[in-house]
């Protein structure tokens, strides 16, 4: 079974810095991995694919790395409307699982 | 612009069943695999199951095999979830999510996503 850990739970960070965000696979992922924000009451919305490609329209603050089992999402310089829960999320297990991180909640310090 | 609309969401008795749809407009519809993604109130994101472009391939995760059905109509543009013998465990958000891909896999991350429809299960 393929478990997607995040961490941490919560980060706490102040406007203008750097957050840097963990995922990490119970097995390797190659490079298909997402990552993903939700603001309260909305539905998330895509960040990042293929471990390190910017969705359209995401801006450049957003940057993701890793492959295999290790992966980290950077948000360079944080803005008031980047404070969200971010999950990460593979797409290589087959059969299909579609496993989703538990989340970070990304808070104002 | 791309748009996914979900409805048939309620409060429903355990044990009875209830039909989720998700219409969608703004591409080609019989082109793209989709999926149904739940998350339960305060807690992260599941996926649901996926059904291929033609219908020809659906996925399943293990909490809902064989109580859950997934399907699409392309005369409609919509796409279904039956779920049967539902428990207070299926009580959630719902989401229908598009990929950029035909094929259940490969390139299955979710570029759009419904607004969602909440179902409760409860007596």
């Amino acid at each position: 079974e393929m478990v997607m850990t995040q961490s941490p739970a919560t980060l706490s960070v102040s406007p203008g810095e750097r957050a840097t965000l963990s995922c990490r696979a119970s097995q390797s992922v190659s490079s298909n991995l997402a990552w993903y924000q939700q603001k309260p009451g909305q539905a998330p919305r895509l960040l990042i694919y293929g471990a390190s490609t910017r969705a359209t329209g995401i801006p450049a603050r957003f940057s993701g790395s890793g492959s295999g089992t290790e992966f980290t999402l950077t948000i360079s310089s944080l803005q008031s409307e980047d404070f969200a829960v971010y999950y990460c999320q593979q797409y290589n297990n087959w059969p299909p699982s579609y496993t989703f991180g538990q989340g970070t909640k990304l808070e104002i310090k | 612009q791309v748009q996914l609309v979900e409805s048939g969401g309620g409060v429903v008795q355990p044990g009875r069943s209830l039909r989720l749809s998700c219409a969608a407009s703004g591409f080609t519809f019989s082109s793209y695999a989709l999926h149904w993604v739940r998350q339960a109130p305060g807690k992260g994101l599941e996926w649901v199951a996926v059904i291929s472009y033609d219908g020809s391939d659906k996925y399943y995760a293990d909490s809902v095999k064989g109580r859950f059905t997934i399907s699409r109509d392309h005369s409609k543009n919509t796409l279904y979830l039956q779920m049967n013998s539902l428990t207070s465990e299926d009580t959630a958000a719902y989401y229908c999510a598009k990929v950029p891909a035909q094929t259940v896999g490969v390139r299955n991350y979710f570029d759009y996503w419904g607004q969602g429809t909440l179902v409760t299960v409860s007596s």
